[in-house]
């Protein structure tokens, strides 16, 4: 079984452009959120999609962006990046909302974006 | 709000030796779910366990033992004999119960296991 696939994997942008990132769940899987991965402040949820609605957003302003489609399958976008974008953002992906009905969250390797 | 510590920024250790990484969580929630994962210099965040607040049994897997304790707020982890395929950054992260799978991770602790 496939696990969470991220692409591209690494990338080089600058400043003022915007980026959109991609992500497949593991199939069957119908949530998909998002993480930010930066050395000083760690790793912070972006935001969640669940059945293509966004179900809950992290404190990130709103050049932070996503959607997921009608295959699960979720992109991000951050427009008119600045050199603090610079992070690992990953994806993970879980069958269904919350936890309470036994899901476990799955990782993809993430994505590597550099703001110059 | 939900907070989890991870006290230990880094942890040196020599092949074989045991060694418990520790984890405290903060939640108002009374159910809610807590995590660890590992991450390898690839980036991945490879998942290790998931507990829920209602079962505080303690578990081991292998060389792995989750140490679960409410009373405490805590959640630690120990690896038995360590060896140098552990090396990795280790999250401990916490989900509350209707916050879908927002899940709030700790600072983490990066284990370096020398040969």
């Amino acid at each position: 079984k496939a696990g969470v696939t991220q692409t591209p994997r690494y990338l080089i942008k600058t400043r003022g452009q915007q980026v959109t990132l991609s992500c497949s769940p593991i199939s069957g899987h119908r949530s998909v959120s998002w993480y930010q991965q930066t050395p000083g402040q760690g790793l912070q949820f972006l935001f969640e999609y669940f059945s293509e609605t966004q179900r809950n957003k992290g404190n990130f302003p709103g050049r932070f962006s996503g959607r997921q489609f009608s295959n699960s399958r979720s992109e991000m976008n951050v427009s008119t990046l600045e050199l603090g974008d610079s992070a690992l953002y990953l994806c993970a992906s879980s069958p269904g909302q919350g936890g309470s009905s036994g899901n476990t969250i799955y990782f993809g390797e993430g994505s590597w974006l550099t703001v110059v | 709000a939900q907070k989890v510590t991870q006290a230990q920024t880094e942890i040196s250790v020599v092949e074989k030796e045991d060694v418990t990484l520790d984890c405290v969580y903060e939640t108002r929630d009374t159910t809610y779910y807590l995590f660890w994962y590992k991450q390898p210099p690839s980036g991945e965040l490879v998942f290790l366990i998931r507990r829920n607040s209602f079962d505080e049994q303690n578990e081991i897997s292998g060389r792995y033992s989750w140490n679960f304790q409410k009373s405490t707020s805590s959640f630690n982890f120990t690896i038995t004999a360590s060896q140098v395929v552990d090396s990795a950054v280790y999250f401990c992260a916490l989900s509350e119960e209707g916050a879908g799978n927002m899940l709030t991770f700790g600072g983490g602790t990066r284990l370096m296991v020398k040969p």
